[in-house]
């Protein structure tokens, strides 16, 4: 099936530091990503869509300033939490869909997920 | 009101068991719905996709109510190997594609 690529897996970092999280697409191109966050025994939020070549859109509660998106190419999407501090500790898990067409079924594959711990 | 509701259990059950999870939704012009299964500190996986007519896939079942906004799915002669959280998620594809999920229902199979 189609794989993403998240990376990285884990990262520790400082208060006040930002961190970029990676997505790829290895073999299918996704001209829309979407990333969510997952707290300890709560289920995935989604925090904004990704689209290629345009402007992330951001769920409500979401900020775009902290929380920037960048979706350079159909096959990469980039989430760097800006000014991290220690709530923002969490489970960050992007996932894609195979197919442009609105409509079609087909379910989303998840990247690997990367664990933020902020010190 | 959430997108999506499920029971979050959690489900403590013995081998053998059969045991069943549902799920609600809100949104009535939802088109594709999931059932996902997220391990531990993993990320979701696709354990089957829920169609009107109901499937099967070995000892899971899932069917699909469009009239009540209701799923479900089934796990006969439960394993060990399904102890895992079970995520109902629904898809429409009219509103930006967006994937809402459920909180989970955790399961744990007992020796």
């Amino acid at each position: 099936g189609a794989v993403v690529s998240q990376h990285p897996s884990w990262v520790i970092c400082k208060s006040g530091t930002s961190v970029k999280i990676e997505c790829r697409s290895l073999d299918f191109q996704a001209t829309t990503m979407f990333w969510y966050r997952q707290f300890p025994k709560q289920s995935l939020m989604l925090m904004a869509t990704s689209n290629e070549g345009s402007k992330a859109t951001y769920e409500q509660g979401v900020e775009k300033d902290k929380f920037l998106i960048n979706h350079a190419s159909l096959t990469l999407s980039t989430l760097t939490v800006t000014s991290a501090h220690p709530e923002d500790s969490s489970f960050y898990i992007c996932s894609a869909r195979v197919g442009r067409d609105v409509g079609r079924r087909t379910e989303a594959f998840f990247g690997q997920g990367t664990r933020l711990t902020v010190v | 009101r959430k997108e999506v509701e499920q029971d979050p259990g959690p489900f403590n059950v013995p081998e053998g068991a059969t045991v069943a999870f549902n799920c609600t939704y809100s949104n009535s012009a939802s088109q594709s719905f999931f059932w996902y299964r997220q391990d531990c500190r993993k990320e979701p996986k696709l354990l089957m996709s829920v169609y009107s007519s109901g499937n099967e896939d070995g000892r899971f079942t899932a069917q699909l109510n469009r009239a009540s906004q209701y799923i479900s799915l089934l796990i006969r002669d439960s394993k060990l190997s399904d102890s895992a959280t079970y995520l109902c998620v629904v898809n429409n594809a009219n509103t930006g594609n967006q994937f809402y999920f459920g909180t989970g229902t955790s399961l744990t199979v007992i020796p």
